[in-house]
């Protein structure tokens, strides 16, 4: 059963590009997570999708960021017009149908690791 | 969710146990205390979680108080591939609408040759 798959690994993007960052969640997880980790501090909670619905985006910028996770393929994080301050690893999590369960632990991709030149 | 307070890094010998405490004094009672590493580099792992009861898995166990204030994860042998930063998290897994996992900043546990 493979794990939580993450691509690109690494992206160099020069400011004003796009980037795209891709996630494919772990078979039979429908429950997507993204995190920021930017240099030395800790992860942050960014966006929260199940399929098709953004659930939670409470932690995402409102600007230049978007997310989405559709019926068929990977969840996608984009950012349009990177600037310098974007450079982070963006970590994906997935877990099973939440509810009443406390075995919905979440498990995370290997990360993409953005830099912005 | 409860914040937890870890201390910010320790020090193991190889092949010894290595004891990293978290501090939740304000956890209420639905909330169960998770408990993810993140080796350097690496996407976080997930490592065991409790709600009262002491749990032990394949990895580590996890020793908490009987008030729930606190908490310890043990692991009983630790190896060089252990180094990493530890993170307590307490959060319901009940509360659908705050899924998400709140990082603090985690111990960092060096394991000594």
């Amino acid at each position: 059963n493979a794990g939580v798959m993450q691509n690109p690994r690494h992206l160099v993007r020069r400011r004003g590009q796009e980037a795209r960052l891709r996630c494919s969640p772990m078979k039979g997880h429908s429950h997507v997570y993204w995190y920021r980790q930017l240099p030395e501090e800790g992860l942050k909670f960014m966006v929260y999708l199940q399929k098709e619905n953004i659930i939670d985006e409470s932690g995402m910028p409102k600007e230049r960021f978007s997310a989405e996770f559709p019926k068929e393929g990977p969840s996608i994080l984009r950012i349009q017009q990177v600037v310098r301050g974007d450079s982070a690893a963006y970590f994906c999590a997935s877990s099973t149908q939440s509810g009443i369960s406390s075995y919905n632990e979440q498990f995370f991709g290997p990360g993409t690791r953005l830099t912005v030149l | 969710d409860a914040k937890t307070t870890q201390p910010t890094s320790m020090d193991c010998a190889e092949g010894r146990a290595a004891n990293l405490p978290c501090n939740h004094s304000t956890i209420s009672g639905n909330e169960y205390v998770y408990w993810y590493r993140q080796i350097h580099s690496q996407g976080p792992q997930y490592i065991i979680h409790g709600l009262k009861n002491n749990e032990t898995n394949e990895m580590a166990s996890l020793i908490i108080t009987e008030d729930r204030k606190s908490s310890t994860l043990i692991l009983p042998h630790a190896t060089l591939r252990d180094t990493a930063v530890y993170y307590c998290i307490v959060r319901s897994p009940y509360n659908n609408a705050g899924n998400m996992l709140t990082f603090g900043g985690g111990t960092r546990l060096m394991v000594k040759p």
